[in-house]
């Protein structure tokens, strides 16, 4: 029941910029877009979430286009050790609570 | 490093047997959420306590249950263990306010043997 879609695969140049898209066509408006990847079978690992403002820290930056229906998810200068499953988000509403929806999210392979 | 800690890292078993995943969240996380990962599937939501209280439950089975302790640690009790319980569990973490995120432990690889 993941409220997003992704590309299920894309590779990237060590080196170069990854542009990451998701599409959240359906998000209502007080509902944040979150960001994590998986490298192999560690833990997921946070990176980024936004609600309406491109978002930027150490890992990545994150832009929602004005009508909040896709965003991307941008890391500058992909290394080998960004390899790894990168999902995005949409909270799913779990009565009066709230659950993380992990889709099949997209896998990046970062090459030499 | 999350934060977040899981015990123990690995844990072999045979069916039938029961088992207890232990769970500390970050230091003043109140919510503690359960998450398992199988080969054939994605991660699946399990169940999410806050403050002691349990919030919401996901694809949890009837054999599975969970509690949280007054210091906020948390446990996930397998029971009646079958081959397809066979799954990396992992934990989260977040802070009281809802829209954080959560921030996950290294996982239990539980296998059934």
């Amino acid at each position: 029941d993941a409220k997003t879609t992704q590309p299920t695969s894309m590779d990237c140049a060590e080196g170069r910029a990854a542009n990451l898209p998701c599409n959240h066509s359906t998000i209502s408006g007080n509902e944040y877009v979150y960001w994590y990847r998986q490298i192999h079978s560690q833990g997921p690992q946070y990176i980024i979430h936004g609600l309406k403002n491109n978002e930027t820290n150490e890992m990545a930056s994150l832009i929602i286009t004005e009508d909040r229906k896709s965003s991307t998810l941008i890391l500058p200068h992909a290394t080998l050790r960004d390899t790894a499953v990168y999902y995005c988000i949409v909270r799913v509403a779990l009565g009066n609570d709230y659950k993380l929806s992990f889709g099949a999210g997209t896998t990046v392979t970062v090459r030499a | 490093d999350s934060g977040v800690t899981q015990t123990p890292k690995h844990l072999i078993t045979a069916t039938g047997q029961r088992v207890t995943l232990r769970c500390s969240p970050r230091s003043g996380d109140l919510s503690v959420y359960w998450y398992q990962q199988s080969l054939d599937q994605g991660l699946q939501f399990l169940i999410h306590y806050y403050n002691g209280e349990e919030r919401a439950k996901g694809n949890i089975l009837e054999r599975f249950s969970a509690q949280q302790f007054p210091d906020l640690h948390s446990e996930l009790n397998l029971s009646s263990l079958e081959l397809g319980d066979s799954a990396l569990y992992f934990c989260a973490s977040s802070a009281a306010d809802r829209n954080q995120p959560q921030h996950f432990g290294d996982g239990t690889r539980l296998s059934i043997l």
